[in-house]
């Protein structure tokens, strides 16, 4: 597909279990970005990528979390033990460089709700 | 005091108002802004982005920003049914070489036939 592509778009998961979200970014785009949203809070950054390098790790809000990315393209987050404060609509986004202004095309999201 | 901020509305106006949105930030280091639209259930779509200070019109939509204030605004004239959505402003700087946008929580917009 020409867009950014998320999956699952929905996983309801009990407490205490793994998750792992997917992201299949535009073809070409270098940079990769995971944010977080919250019901009725803005954007929330998580971690980033320029090529299959994480340089900007500094949002993952504990070590539950993990991402990576191969091949610079596909790229994983991983959830461990999941909270119930981990239920979240998971954006990805890539865009072609870093460093200047470049505009991020997002996915629609991995709804997670964790029970 | 968050580094961005942005009332969450919701701003619920008649077809055919001009509407202003706005945020304020704190980071002197940012200097691009930018405005992305987001409809339920989707992902934000990049409306507008400017640098620096000064406006940009595109069609209905005009971006301004007083980095002085530390203050941005987004107005859309005639208002449609359609541009109900949240509107989020981000905006970002050079921080250690990365241009990592930094993102308000989004105003919620009704436009009422």
């Amino acid at each position: 597909g020409a867009g950014v592509s998320q999956s699952p778009s929905n996983k309801v998961t009990e407490k205490g279990k793994d998750v792992e979200l997917r992201c299949d970014p535009i073809s070409g785009h270098t940079a990769l970005y995971w944010y977080r949203q919250r019901l009725g809070q803005g954007l929330e950054f998580l971690i980033y990528f320029q090529g299959n390098s994480a340089p900007d790790k500094s949002g993952l809000p504990s070590d539950r979390f993990s991402a990576e990315r191969t091949g610079e393209s596909v790229s994983t987050l991983t959830i461990q033990r999941t909270q119930q404060e981990d239920s979240a609509v998971y954006l990805c986004a890539s865009s072609l460089g870093q460093g200047l202004i470049g505009e991020l095309f997002f996915g629609e999201g991995s709804r997670l709700t964790v029970l | 005091q968050k580094e961005v901020e942005q009332d969450p509305g919701p701003l619920s106006v008649p077809e055919g108002a001009i509407v202003s949105l706005n945020c304020t930030y704190s980071n002197s280091a940012f200097q691009y802004f930018m405005w992305y639209r987001q409809y339920s259930r989707k992902g934000p779509e990049l409306l507008m982005y400017t640098y620096s200070s000064g406006n940009k019109e595109d069609g209905r939509f005009t971006a301004q920003v007083d980095k002085s204030s530390k203050y941005i605004s987004l107005f859309i004239r005639d208002s449609q049914p359609s541009d109900s959505a949240t509107y989020l402003c981000a905006m970002s700087g050079a921080s250690g070489g990365s241009y990592i946008p930094t993102f308000g929580r989004g105003t919620s917009l009704i436009v009422h036939p």
